[in-house]
């Protein structure tokens, strides 16, 4: 089953402009993490965020980690065409199986 | 390319036959998962191996449904009697047991079953 549920479904933006993406989730996790996935391809790891962090940057991208209200967002700043793809967030609920529970995705379309 | 590779990357079967797929993992990898994706939806776990050893599977995979993953490197799915709702791709993933916790997909295997 879904462990999270990400908001919105689809997104679509001109480029230069930021792109948010919510995640929520429901149980307690180890990690949570952003993925990356081109149509009809695999997925590509983005960042992680551990339980007892709160907000990570990596390049033109920031996750934060809300584990009160069991959320997390990822914004993508100044977005280029080229980051037109599905965006997946994933709970990582023990470090013992290393098995992720993966949302439905985000689509984003950033207009040239 | 994160040096995860699947094959067949398309196959297109009919219904009651069987398929098999192969992902071959980065390396020195020692964990490495099965996902099912239809469209529009996220991955779904299906299984996972440590080393030879499949530890885990979700109810979703039913009993025509087998993994394999002989001496801990390359793994197989196999689907006996396959049916169109199995239509999906699968995608394989790997992982280093204590390392970053990220996993290394593959670019999946896509099934269509008429």
């Amino acid at each position: 089953s879904q462990q999270g549920e990400e908001d919105p479904q689809a997104l679509s933006i001109q480029e230069g402009e930021n792109a948010t993406m919510n995640c929520s989730y429901k149980t307690s996790i180890n990690n949570l993490q952003w993925y990356r996935q081109n149509s009809g391809r695999g997925l590509v790891h983005l960042i992680l965020i551990r339980s007892n962090e709160r907000e990570k940057h990596s390049g033109r991208l920031r996750v934060t980690l809300d584990t009160s209200k069991k959320s997390s967002s990822l914004l993508i700043t100044a977005s280029r065409a080229a980051d037109t793809a599905s965006y997946f967030c994933a709970t990582d609920l023990s470090s013992n199986t290393g098995k992720l529970i993966f949302g439905q995705g985000t689509t984003l379309q950033v207009k040239p | 390319d994160t040096g995860v590779s699947q094959n067949p990357r398309h196959k297109i079967t009919k219904r009651g036959q069987n398929v098999t797929f192969r992902c071959d993992p980065i390396s020195e990898h020692n964990r490495l998962y099965w996902y099912r994706q239809t469209l529009g939806q996220g991955p779904e776990f299906l299984t996972y191996f440590q080393n030879e050893a499949q530890l885990e599977k979700s109810r979703l995979l039913s009993d025509r449904f087998s993994a394999e993953r002989p001496k801990g490197s390359f793994s197989t799915l196999e689907i006996q009697r396959t049916e169109q709702g199995d239509s999906a791709m699968y995608l394989c993933a790997t992982q280093l047991a204590g390392g970053t916790y990220e996993q290394y997909f593959g670019p999946g295997t896509r099934l269509t079953v008429t």
